[in-house]
């Protein structure tokens, strides 16, 4: 099976600009979890999507929003870019079936680095 | 909020040497999961323990989960070069799925 992809690799915008993240989980996976990672504040979630809703968040402002498609495709836009948004936005996989007990299989991250 | 702190944040080792990483979360978890993430890349499951006091190893790194569910290590038997990375414990924010708490990570480095 293909793991999961996102794209694009690596970005750079400037404070003020908005980005939109791709995240394409694992063939027959229905959860996505997005995570943003710095070296200040480690890995830290964001969200889940599980069947097109969001199921989970994290303690990030509303600048930062998700959804999912009936694919189970999902995408995280981030508004009006601060300096502070620059890390590795890591999207997660599962299948979701059995509550607490997943395995997440992460992607390789987009980078971003806002200038 | 749930906190998970793990130490040492760094350690250096020769290769050979052992290695242990300490976990330790300030709620109660239904489980905890261990990942490793080299240098440049992303966090690759490795383990999830489930039970109180569970031990399981795979080949040279034993994992264990405390009594009391809220501890956890992970130790590597004689390191090698290819065990260089950041290991990461997370457990459930909670115990709510897959919104997980991730410790700070340990970053080992072995000198060859």
């Amino acid at each position: 099976k293909a793991g999961v992809t996102q794209t694009p690799r690596y970005l750079i915008k400037t404070r003020g600009q908005q980005v939109t993240l791709s995240c394409s989980p694992i063939s027959g996976h229905r959860s996505v979890s997005w995570y943003q990672q710095t070296p200040g504040q480690g890995l830290q979630f964001l969200f889940e999507y599980f069947s097109e809703t969001q199921r989970n968040k994290g303690n990030f402002p509303g600048r930062f929003s998700g959804r999912q498609f009936s694919n189970s495709r999902s995408e995280m836009n981030v508004s009006t870019l601060e300096l502070g948004d620059s890390a590795l936005y890591l999207c997660a996989s599962s299948l979701r079936t059995q509550g607490s007990q997943e395995t997440q299989y992460f992607g390789p991250g987009t980078r971003l680095l806002v200038l | 909020g749930q906190q998970v702190m793990q130490i040492p944040q760094y350690q250096h080792v020769q290769e050979g040497e052992d290695f242990t990483t300490y976990c330790n979360s300030s709620t109660t978890l239904s489980n905890i999961q261990w990942y490793k993430q080299r240098p440049g890349g992303h966090p690759v499951f490795l383990i999830q323990l489930v039970k109180s006091g569970e031990v399981k190893k795979q080949k040279r790194l034993t994992f264990q989960f405390g009594e009391a569910k809220k501890n956890s290590s992970l130790h590597i038997t004689a390191t090698q070069t290819t065990d260089v990375g950041t290991y990461f414990c997370a457990g459930p924010q909670n115990n709510a799925g897959n919104m997980l708490t991730f410790g700070g990570g340990t970053r080992l480095m072995v000198k060859p």
